[in-house]
């Protein structure tokens, strides 16, 4: 059983596309994150959802739209991609105030 | 300055060795610490919380040091398979989000 699972994996795009990742928990966890990690390896939160509510948006562009249909799900869809979105984007889940745990990460190559 | 500060190694070391990694914060008001570790290609993943009288897991002491604002990880006896990247992180005030550090790199020789 897959704590908290996201898809897809990998993803290779062109530039101008647009694209969806989607990331589920079964931990029962009210908050929700997305962190983006570039290649320098520094991991910075992009958003944050408690009980499906956007609590945190750490000045992320407004082509990066995350959407909450329910606790137990926090999907991200980005518009017109480019060069510089390529990272690795990890979903993440807490019970507020506690440690968080991760998905397996989706490696994301602009083309 | 960065939110959570890390050398960033890498830190080579042989088996059975040893190793302290450190770590310094700057929101004063941070509330909850932890350390992660990372292996390459991989998600982060929970090593141990940091608690302010300090905490032992098997090989791994953490430290919390509120008045200096540091946080160490020590590792003893090291083995192979604890090389990695060991990642400091700050819950800020109102349990809003975790801060990671940059990390720091372990590499565990025979």
């Amino acid at each position: 059983d897959t704590a908290v699972s996201q898809t897809p994996k990998y993803l290779v795009t062109q530039m101008g596309n647009d694209k969806s990742i989607k990331c589920e928990q079964n931990l029962g966890h009210d908050t929700m994150y997305w962190y983006k990690q570039d290649s320098k390896k520094f991991l910075k939160i992009m958003f944050s959802y408690n009980n499906k509510e956007l609590i945190i948006n750490e000045t992320v562009p407004n082509r990066f739209s995350p959407k909450s249909p329910d606790k137990a799900h926090l999907n991200l869809h980005i518009n017109s991609l480019e060069l510089g979105d390529s990272a690795v984007y990890f979903c993440a889940s807490s019970i507020q105030g506690a440690e968080a745990f991760f998905g397996q990460g989706t490696r994301l190559t602009v083309v | 300055r960065k939110e959570v500060e890390q050398d960033p190694g890498p830190f080579n070391v042989p088996e059975g060795a040893t190793v302290a990694f450190n770590c310094t914060y700057s929101n004063s008001a941070s509330q909850s610490f932890f350390w992660y570790r990372q292996d390459c290609r991989k998600e982060p993943k929970l090593l141990m919380s940091v608690y302010s009288s300090g905490n032992e897991d098997g090989r791994f002491t953490a430290q919390l040091n509120r008045a200096s604002q540091y946080i160490s990880l020590l590792i003893r006896d090291s083995k192979l398979s604890d090389s990695a990247t060991y990642l400091c992180v700050v819950m800020n005030t109102g349990f809003q989000k975790l801060v990671f550090g940059t990390g720091t790199r372990l590499l565990v020789s025979p």
